[in-house]
C-alpha cells in the first residue's frame, strides 16, 4: 500500500463550481500535512497546510480526519487558474521528510 | 529573498556520462531534500540531508547515485553513469524546522539520458 494515495483524476468541472480532493495516508503517526499545487512543467508549491482543526484561506479550505486517516481540500467559486494538479503531503512523526501523492488533476472549465 | 536555486535547468547527456546536478537552498533553512518526478512514479524522495548531514537516503535507487552537502548553502546529485531511465526531472527543496512548515522546491533539472 502506498503511503500517501490520492485520486488521479482528472476532475473536469465548470467555473463556479465547488470540487473537493480527498487522499488518505497509511502512517496512523503522521504528524504534518499539507496541500501543494504543481501547475504544468512547473515546481510543487505549498498552497496550504492542514490543521487539525481544519482551516480555510479564501475559496481553500482543508481538513484533517486522523480516525479514518484522511486530508481533504475543498475549492469554492473553482477559477479557470485553479487548473493544476493537487498533491497531498504528508510528514511522518519523527521522520521531517515529506511524502508525496501522486496528485489529482484539475481541469476548470470556462 | 532568493527561493531554492537549481542548476542547470535542463541537461542532456549520453549514457553513461557523469551527471551532476547543483542546488542552493534557501538560506537559513537546516533541511534539504532531493526529490525524482516521473509520470510513472510521481514524485520520490530520493535522500534529504540536515544541517548538512544525510539522514535519510533509502529512496536513493542504486550505488550510480550519490548525493553531498559540503556546507549549508550548497549540495550536489551525481549520477555516474547515466542510464535513459534515469530521464527525468529532479527538484531541491529545503525547509526550516521539523516538518511543520512544508518544503519550498526549486524550479527542477529536466534530465534527459539518451
Amino acid at each position: 500500500r502506498k503511503e500517501v494515495e490520492q485520486d488521479p483524476g482528472p476532475f473536469n468541472v465548470p467555473e463556479g463550481a465547488t470540487v473537493a480532493f480527498n487522499c488518505t495516508y497509511s502512517n496512523s503517526a503522521s504528524q504534518s500535512f499539507f496541500w501543494y499545487r504543481q501547475d504544468c512543467r512547473k515546481e510543487p508549491k505549498l498552497l496550504m497546510s492542514v490543521y487539525s482543526s481544519g482551516n480555510e484561506d479564501g475559496r481553500f479550505t482543508a481538513q484533517l480526519n486522523r480516525a479514518s486517516q484522511y486530508i481533504s481540500l475543498l475549492i469554492r467559486d473553482s477559477k479557470l487558474s485553479d487548473s493544476a494538479t493537487y498533491l497531498c503531503v504528508v510528514s511522518p512523526s519523527g521522520t521531517y521528510k515529506y511524502i508525496f501523492g501522486t496528485g489529482t488533476r484539475l481541469k476548470v472549465l470556462a | 529573498d532568493a527561493g531554492v536555486i537549481q542548476s542547470p535547468r535542463h541537461e542532456v547527456t549520453e549514457m553513461g556520462q557523469e551527471v551532476t546536478l547543483r542546488c542552493k537552498p534557501i538560506s537559513g533553512h537546516d533541511y534539504l531534500f532531493w526529490y525524482r518526478q516521473t509520470m510513472m512514479r510521481g514524485l520520490e524522495l530520493l535522500i534529504y540531508f540536515n544541517n548538512n548531514v544525510p539522514i535519510d537516503d533509502s529512496g536513493m535507487p542504486e550505488d550510480r547515485f550519490s548525493a553531498k552537502m559540503p556546507n549549508a548553502s550548497f549540495s550536489t546529485l551525481k549520477i555516474q553513469p547515466s542510464e535513459p531511465r534515469d530521464s527525468a526531472v529532479y527538484f531541491c527543496a529545503s525547509s526550516f524546522g521539523s516538518g511543520s512548515s512544508g518544503a519550498f522546491f526549486g524550479q527542477g533539472t529536466r534530465l534527459t539520458v539518451v
